[in-house]
């Protein structure tokens, strides 16, 4: 099965700095890669996703770049700001269902 | 509209009882999901449905936990002579279909003393 690993777990950045988290993934033939945004005690809330047809897709001060050949994305918030400190986890899958979460890394933005 | 709610929002139990967590999924989302999660890790994979049928059951642990969604909307995860180990936050959530994005909901949290 798919396998998926986070890091930093643990990312402390200055307010209006960038925020970089990358993961990697096992399985080549994993083709959809969402990003989930966790405060604590909240449900997992979706940030951006992207399909491996694409390499990046913005939002905003959010980006999330795909590489395939090196079987790594990585999520990159800009700007940050207080309420951007969460537990973000990253997830792939390859059959559009069944998506395999990273550990998760916690970002604690200081003002 | 409204988001994927689940109920109860924490379930106290002791060891050896039977347990049934709800879900009700964003209105005309034809997928369901229910996944696991413990403290300090990410959400693990327990069950998918596609309309009333269970597509793949492959994440559930073991024949302890069992899963139904008998008219396509509402779920039931069904616990069965639980263990302190099924101590965890349970998670649904809910797509489009089965290649949306698959939106959570505020999970319910299985205590058993």
């Amino acid at each position: 099965g798919e396998n998926v690993e986070q890091h930093p777990s643990t990312l402390s950045v200055q307010e209006g700095d960038s925020a970089v988290i990358k993961c990697t993934y096992s399985d080549s033939a994993s083709n959809y890669f969402p990003w989930y945004k966790q405060e604590l005690g909240k449900r997992p809330q979706l940030i951006i996703d992207i399909r491996s047809n694409v390499g990046e897709k913005k939002d905003q001060r959010i980006a999330v770049t795909l590489n395939k050949t090196a079987k790594h994305f990585s999520l990159h918030i800009t700007e940050t700001q207080p309420e951007d400190s969460a537990v973000y986890f990253c997830a792939a899958t390859d059959n559009d269902y069944k998506l395999s979460f990273g550990a998760g890394t916690t970002v604690t933005v200081r003002a | 509209g409204a988001g994927v709610s689940q109920t109860p929002s924490n379930k106290v139990t002791e060891k050896g009882k039977y347990v049934e967590l709800r879900c009700d999924p964003i209105s005309g989302h034809t997928a369901l999901y229910w996944y696991r999660q413990s403290l300090g890790q990410g959400p693990e994979f327990l069950i998918y449905f596609q309309g009333t049928g269970a597509a793949d059951d492959s994440g559930l642990p073991n024949d302890r936990f069992f899963a139904v969604r008998p008219e396509g909307s509402v779920s039931t995860l069904k616990i069965q002579r639980t263990e302190r180990g099924d101590s965890a936050v349970y998670l649904c959530a809910s797509s489009l279909s089965n290649s949306g994005a698959q939106y959570f909901g505020p999970g319910t949290r299985l205590t058993v003393l």
